[in-house]
């Protein structure tokens, strides 16, 4: 069956821009969670949503990240006035539900910030 | 604060066994999980424990002595294509984290012939 699908694969874009990464999770899956991960580093948790709860965004690094998730499906992360650091992998996981701890992973959304 | 421990890389030899150590300090204890990701690809998930003792599965196997903090993944008849970046994630389960996976820096294995 498909797995988690995220676009885009690759975003360069110029510091100060926003840009929108957009995750699409295992069909039946009511978990999702957005990490980042830095050249060469773990997965720094950003966001999670358990179906029609309200998200837990503790891990978002500034008010210019944000996110939101349609319909208990789509998710979409946002990123405004983007800046150097914010380049990274943005990896996109989705599970059964809150109590289960397998986690599937998406290919990413490699961001560069010039 | 939060931190997990791993060592930055490991090289080994095809066929042999290999152990890959994480101990962690974390607000919260739920479970500890291994992911393996190769590079340029998505994390994998290979095991999770909640109690303390060995999970086997296949040639890989976990570990979990939670007294100590500590857990490590054993893969043992190692082959080139498990030549990947290992990660160990603690579930927090402090109250409001529940929620919460912190991963480790990863463990680079170079498996050689």
């Amino acid at each position: 069956g498909a797995g988690v699908s995220q676009s885009p694969s690759n975003k360069v874009t110029e510091k100060g821009k926003d840009v929108e990464l957009r995750c699409d999770p295992i069909s039946g899956h009511t978990a999702l969670y957005w990490y980042r991960q830095s050249l060469g580093q773990g997965l720094e948790f950003l966001i999670y949503f358990q179906g029609n709860s309200a998200p837990d965004k503790s891990g978002l690094p500034s008010d210019r990240f944000s996110a939101e998730r349609t319909g208990g499906s789509v998710s979409t992360l946002t990123i405004q006035r983007t800046q150097q650091e914010d380049s990274a992998v943005y990896l996109c996981a989705s599970s059964l539900g809150r109590n289960n701890n397998e986690q599937f992973f998406g290919p990413g959304t490699r961001l560069t910030v010039l | 604060g939060q931190s997990l421990e791993q060592p930055s890389e490991v090289t080994a030899v095809e066929g042999a066994i290999v152990q890959i150590n994480c101990t962690y300090q974390t607000s919260g204890f739920y479970g500890l999980s291994w992911y393996q990701q190769h590079d340029g690809g998505a994390p994998t998930f290979l095991s999770y424990n909640a109690l303390d003792g060995l999970e086997e599965t296949g040639r890989f196997s976990s570990f979990l002595s939670r007294s100590d903090s500590y857990g490590y993944l054993l893969l043992q008849e190692l082959q080139m294509k498990d030549s990947a970046s290992y990660f160990c994630a603690v579930r927090d389960g402090a109250k409001g984290n529940f929620n919460k996976f912190y991963f480790g820096s990863g463990t680079k294995l170079n498996v050689k012939p």
